[in-house]
């Protein structure tokens, strides 16, 4: 079973360029997340999907960030302008809907901010 | 408010030592859930225990083992006979369900590393 896939893995943008990654999670999985992981910190959670609809972007800085599920399979994040505090690791996970404890991370973005 | 604690920042170890990693949690619900993920240089999370806060049997799984104490507010995880591939960062993580969804809280981590 292919785990969930993200790209770029890498990416270096001077701040305020725009920047966007791509989620695909697994297949089947209702649930998406998007989380941010700075460095020496646990991840926080930016949003959650259900199917193509938001069931919480509480911690999503919405000035700058927005993210869409449009046919509620993959994923977008984008970032415009992006801010030097932006730099950190860009974590996708999905679940199935009945099972939402139990997410798979994919391997993440590392966004610098110059 | 909820919230994590992994006092641990890095830990050291020589192949074959036993190590636990502490973690300590906080919050006002009877009812939550409890994780713990490994994150390997690779950068995936990868998904090791999960445990309700109604269940406090302790749990073993091969080298790995979970002790849950309620009392303390502690849920701290050991690695019996540790391996130079069980170097990562571990990490701890609270889920309050109020509505049905699972936001994680998770600690700022503990960096194991496992010398040979």
């Amino acid at each position: 079973e292919a785990g969930v896939a993200q790209s770029p893995r890498y990416k270096i943008i001077e701040k305020r360029q725009s920047v966007a990654f791509w989620c695909n999670p697994i297949s089947g999985h209702a649930t998406l997340y998007w989380y941010q992981q700075i460095l020496g910190q646990g991840p926080k959670l930016l949003i959650q999907f259900q199917n193509n609809g938001v069931v919480d972007d509480s911690q999503l800085p919405k000035d700058r960030f927005s993210a869409e599920r449009l046919k509620g399979v993959d994923s977008t994040l984008k970032i415009q302008p992006a801010k030097l505090e932006d730099s950190a690791v860009y974590l996708c996970a999905s679940s199935l809907a009945s099972r939402e404890y139990e997410q798979y991370f994919g391997p993440g973005t590392r966004l610098t901010v110059t | 408010a909820q919230k994590v604690t992994q006092a641990q920042t890095e830990i050291s170890v020589v192949e074959k030592e036993d190590v636990t990693l502490d973690c300590v949690y906080e919050t006002r619900d009877t009812t939550y859930y409890l994780f713990w993920y490994k994150q390997p240089p690779s950068g995936e999370l990868v998904f090791l225990i999960r445990r309700n806060s109604f269940d406090e049997q302790n749990e073993i799984s091969g080298r790995y083992s979970w002790n849950f104490q309620k009392s303390t507010s502690s849920f701290n995880f050991t690695i019996t006979a540790s391996q130079v591939v069980d170097s990562a960062v571990y990490f701890c993580a609270l889920s309050v369900p109020p509505s049905g969804t699972y936001k994680y809280i998770f600690g700022t981590g503990t960096r194991l590393k496992v010398l040979a």
